[in-house]
């Protein structure tokens, strides 16, 4: 029940396309769903965040989607450039960024 | 401002060895969370301090300990090393608790154990 799941493992899009990234959750408790970026060699790095009072958040390319009904949520990165190659991960909790529970990774890659 | 700084950046241990990793937490923070995170895997979560008292812990056992110093620097020591502690460890701070904020990580400390 502590689980985050996160699909898919891997993903290749094009330049200028959609990036679609799902992730869905068990514990109804969870109150806090951010995503993180890691490139090679760094830590992670905060991207965007969401609690489930709202079903959607933009900033800028990034949009997170929010299921609450499904115990789902999903990153979506509009017109995807080679910069945003790396590795996302979703994650959750319950307060904030206490404890937080990650999911396994996406990794992106942007084809020029 | 500087961010938040891990030592060393990689090494190798034995089995049953232990080993010692250090952060420094990013000014005006006094929480640091320590993660473990296997290779293609996501961070998993050991534990958290603040103001230098343990603050939570994840499914980790006694031998991964740690502690914070008044400048909210910290430690995390792992005992008697097995094979499956090779990973790449986290320290994270924030400026609370539990604020809702983000954590802000540093380029970790990578353990291998032969």
């Amino acid at each position: 029940q502590q689980q985050v799941k996160q699909s898919p493992q891997s993903l290749i899009v094009q330049k200028g396309g959609i990036s679609i990234i799902n992730c869905a959750y068990e514990n109804t408790a969870f109150d806090y769903f951010p995503w993180y970026q890691q490139f090679p060699g760094k830590g992670p790095a905060l991207l965007i965040a969401i609690r489930p009072d709202v079903s959607e958040k933009k900033e800028g390319r990034f949009t997170i989607s929010f299921n609450k009904s499904a115990k789902q949520f999903s990153l979506h990165i509009m017109d995807s450039q080679p910069g945003d190659s790396a590795t996302y991960f979703c994650a959750a909790s319950i307060g904030g960024n206490y404890q937080l529970i990650w999911g396994a990774g996406t990794k992106l890659i942007i084809k020029p | 401002e500087t961010g938040v700084t891990q030592s060393p950046t990689h090494l190798i241990k034995t089995r049953g060895q232990q080993v010692t990793l250090r952060c420094s937490s990013q000014s005006g923070h006094n929480t640091v969370s320590w993660y473990q995170q296997a290779l293609g895997q996501g961070p998993q979560f050991i534990f958290q301090y603040y103001r230098e008292e343990e603050n939570g812990r994840g499914n980790f056992p006694p031998r991964f300990s740690g502690l914070q110093f008044p400048n909210y620097s910290s430690e995390l020591n792992v005992n008697a090393l097995e094979l499956d502690d090779s990973a790449l460890y986290l320290c994270a701070s924030s400026p609370g608790r539990s604020s809702g904020g983000e954590l802000f990580f540093g380029e970790g400390s990578r353990l291998t154990v032969l």
